[in-house]
């Protein structure tokens, strides 16, 4: 079975500056498709961010960024220039190629200090 | 376009009543969800279903039952409610897969006493 691991179930950052959120997963497979959803306090999940697993570029959307390192199986995101509407719960997701449902991560929650 | 929603965003139920929570989405999505997230957790998969007439259990069935008989609509049946079954609820679709976005209601808060 596939599990997702966030380690850090809380961290804060000032406006402005950059944070990383880190995530870990494991699998066995080759093919799959990682996410970072947010949940800001309106409980509302939005997509950040899609990587797909045989895309060796990192994904990128404006000041959201990953790193993934597919041998480490790592699913970091970076968000740069850190704004008080970046405060929220964020969670990583994982679904493998063959499979139809997404395994999430316990979450991140983090805050933006002004 | 509405998007995916839910209905109601809040309710309490007494231990051993029954409810459904209504989930319709207008994007023509095959893919539909149901996904329960308890106080600091991740959301666990109920059900889906990836078409008309056709569902199948997620990670956490039991207690629920869910019935697809349009592409628009996926509602979530509790029978007989229990204390374990307070969460908020949400449901999801998309459109080809799960490899794709998911997109999301705004979730329903359910509380049995």
């Amino acid at each position: 079975a596939q599990t997702v691991t966030q380690s850090q179930p809380e961290m804060s950052v000032q406006e402005a500056e950059t944070v990383t959120l880190s995530c870990t997963y494991d699998t066995s497979e080759n093919n799959y498709y990682l996410f970072w959803y947010k949940q800001p306090p309106s409980r509302q999940m939005i997509l950040v961010i899609r990587q797909e697993a045989y895309k060796q570029q990192n994904a990128t959307e404006n000041r959201f960024s990953v790193n993934f390192q597919k041998a480490a199986k790592s699913f970091s995101l970076k968000i740069s220039d850190s704004q008080l509407g970046d405060t929220a719960m964020y969670f990583c997701a994982f679904i493998s190629g063959s499979a139809r449902q997404l395994t999430f991560g316990s979450g991140t929650q983090l805050t933006v200090l002004p | 376009n509405a998007g995916v929603t839910q209905t109601p965003k809040f309710r309490i139920l007494k231990i051993g009543q029954s409810m459904t929570l209504q989930c319709a989405q207008d994007m023509n999505h095959n893919y539909m969800y149901w996904y329960r997230q308890d106080p600091g957790m991740g959301l666990k998969l109920i059900y889906y279903s990836v078409g008309a007439g056709i569902t199948d259990k997620g990670e956490v069935p039991n207690g629920y039952n869910v019935s697809r008989s349009t592409t628009e609509d996926f509602p979530l049946r509790l029978e007989l409610a229990a204390p374990s079954q307070t969460s908020v609820y949400f449901c999801a679709s998309s459109g080809t897969s799960g490899r794709n976005e998911q997109f999301f209601g705004p979730g329903t808060r359910l509380t049995v006493l």
